[in-house]
């Protein structure tokens, strides 16, 4: 069981080149979700799928695409990259669980990718 | 949107001392969470908190879910080098549409010396 994966771990692109970054997970979790990490800025949600087939939007998602067509994947397209792209990019998954009458979505992150634009 | 002000931002400690860090939100959460980042690592799940004024433990680490559901408290006893990391609590606001979105502190990064 090996959780969350992310591939690859490290990237070096030019401005304007293209990739994509895939994320894993074998807990049969119905919602993934894409995060960047800054200094100083903490995590932040660029976009999340509640199940395959559907992607949403989540604070910054502008210059970002995804892709959720099997259950245990979900892409993160970069089109066009950027230097304001260069970050720590986590994928994370969950489920929905009964705690105390409601649902609780407990989030497992993968290693992530460390991505750097020149 | 929503913001969780965590503090403090960085602690430097000596190893055998209590920690203690907080989260408050100007929303009311329904779950807090608390989790550590080791350097090059994804963030690690500690610790759950799911009714306000629960106490959770996990080993030395203790959390508390705020009785006004707008904070909550993480405390490390007995610090050890390993302990060393960003600590993130995150909150999760009620209500069926929020799909498992998660609202994040800034971190608290914890040095602890030998």
């Amino acid at each position: 069981n090996a959780g969350v994966t992310q591939t690859p771990k490290f990237r070096v692109l030019k401005t304007g080149q293209s990739m994509t970054l895939l994320c894993a997970q074998d807990m049969n979790h119905e919602y993934m979700y894409w995060y960047r990490q800054d200094p100083g800025m903490g995590l932040r949600l660029i976009h999340y799928s509640v199940g395959e087939g559907t992607t949403a939007k989540g604070e910054v998602p502008d210059g970002y695409n995804v892709s959720r067509l099997k259950k245990q994947n979900f892409l993160l397209g970069l089109e066009s990259a950027a230097p304001s792209q260069t970050s720590v990019y986590f994928c994370a998954s969950s489920y929905a669980a009964t705690r105390a009458g409601f649902f609780s979505y407990e989030q497992y992150f993968g290693p992530g990718t460390r991505l750097t634009v020149t | 949107g929503q913001q969780l002000n965590q503090s403090p931002q960085s602690m430097f400690i000596q190893e055998g001392e209590d920690v203690s860090m907080n989260c408050t939100s100007s929303s009311i959460f329904n779950t807090w969470l608390w989790y550590k980042q080791e350097p090059g690592e994804g963030p690690v799940l500690l610790i759950a908190l799911y009714k306000a004024g629960e106490l959770t433990s996990n080993g030395r680490l203790t959390a508390q879910f705020g009785i006004t559901r707008k904070d909550s408290f993480l405390n490390i006893s007995a610090s050890i080098p390993s302990d060393v990391g960003i600590y993130f609590c995150a909150g999760q606001l009620p209500g069926g549409t929020s799909y498992g979105k998660l609202t994040f502190g800034q971190g608290t990064i914890l040095t602890v010396h030998p």
